[in-house]
């Protein structure tokens, strides 16, 4: 049972460098989201996106870009790598209602930490 | 803008204790709460989903309760283990696609 994978696990960069997060599930679930977790300051939302070859904006997108080609990936990238960016980066997914109600979890894979020098 | 607090944001209890993590969250118009559990270096693992037309979620020794009109979610963990130990948090789902926001986290320790 893989649910959630993400890639790499651990990543340290410079200031200026650029890089690409990978987010897979093999649930085929519709939702998909990217969090950034940081101390004190608990799960924000990143971006996220509600089908195939969608995306939007969540709490903190500055900085970032995403790509959901597939439906089973989300791309989290960041074009010019800052201190500030430095966190542990979750990724989730969820499918869609069921009966019309709000019934089903997130589902979270284990992280990347992500370290600008 | 919807904020979710957490407390107490540490707790320490001896073995076999029953306890009570508290979340309040502002804003009552949500879909629904999530607990989550999060151990160390790890992901968050869904524990219980309480909608908000329901009042109370069990699984095991686990129960969540939920009071929107009050804004407020309690997770009471029963004859508490040391493999209970880890960070403890609560989500809410407002607006569409299913956005989360979280609180803080109670960090658990339970001793032996």
């Amino acid at each position: 049972n893989a649910g959630v994978t993400q890639t790499p696990k651990f990543r340290v960069l410079k200031t200026g460098q650029s890089m690409t997060l990978l987010c897979a599930q093999d649930m085929n679930h519709e939702y998909m989201y990217w969090y950034r977790q940081d101390p004190g300051m608990g799960l924000r939302l990143i971006h996220y996106s509600v089908g195939e070859g969608t995306t939007a904006k969540g709490e903190v997108p500055d900085g970032y870009n995403v790509s959901r080609l597939k439906k089973q990936n989300f791309l989290l990238g960041l074009e010019s790598a800052a201190p500030s960016q430095t966190s542990v980066y979750f990724c989730a997914s969820r499918t869609e209602q069921v009966g019309g109600y709000s019934n089903q979890p997130q589902h979270f894979g284990d992280g990347t930490r992500l370290s600008i020098l | 803008k919807q904020e979710v607090t957490q407390i107490p944001a540490a707790l320490s209890v001896p073995e076999g204790e029953n306890l009570v993590l508290n979340c309040s969250f502002t804003d009552s118009a949500i879909y629904n709460l999530q607990w989550f559990r999060q151990d160390p270096g790890k992901g968050l693992t869904s524990l219980l989903l309480i909608q908000s037309s329901q009042r109370e979620q069990t699984s095991g020794r686990l129960n969540a309760s939920l009071d929107k009109s009050s804004g407020r979610s309690t997770l009471y963990i029963a004859a508490s283990q040391p493999g209970d130990s880890a960070t403890y948090l609560c989500a809410v789902h407002t607006g569409t696609a299913s956005k989360l926001t979280f609180g803080t986290g109670t960090r658990l320790q339970v001793t032996l």
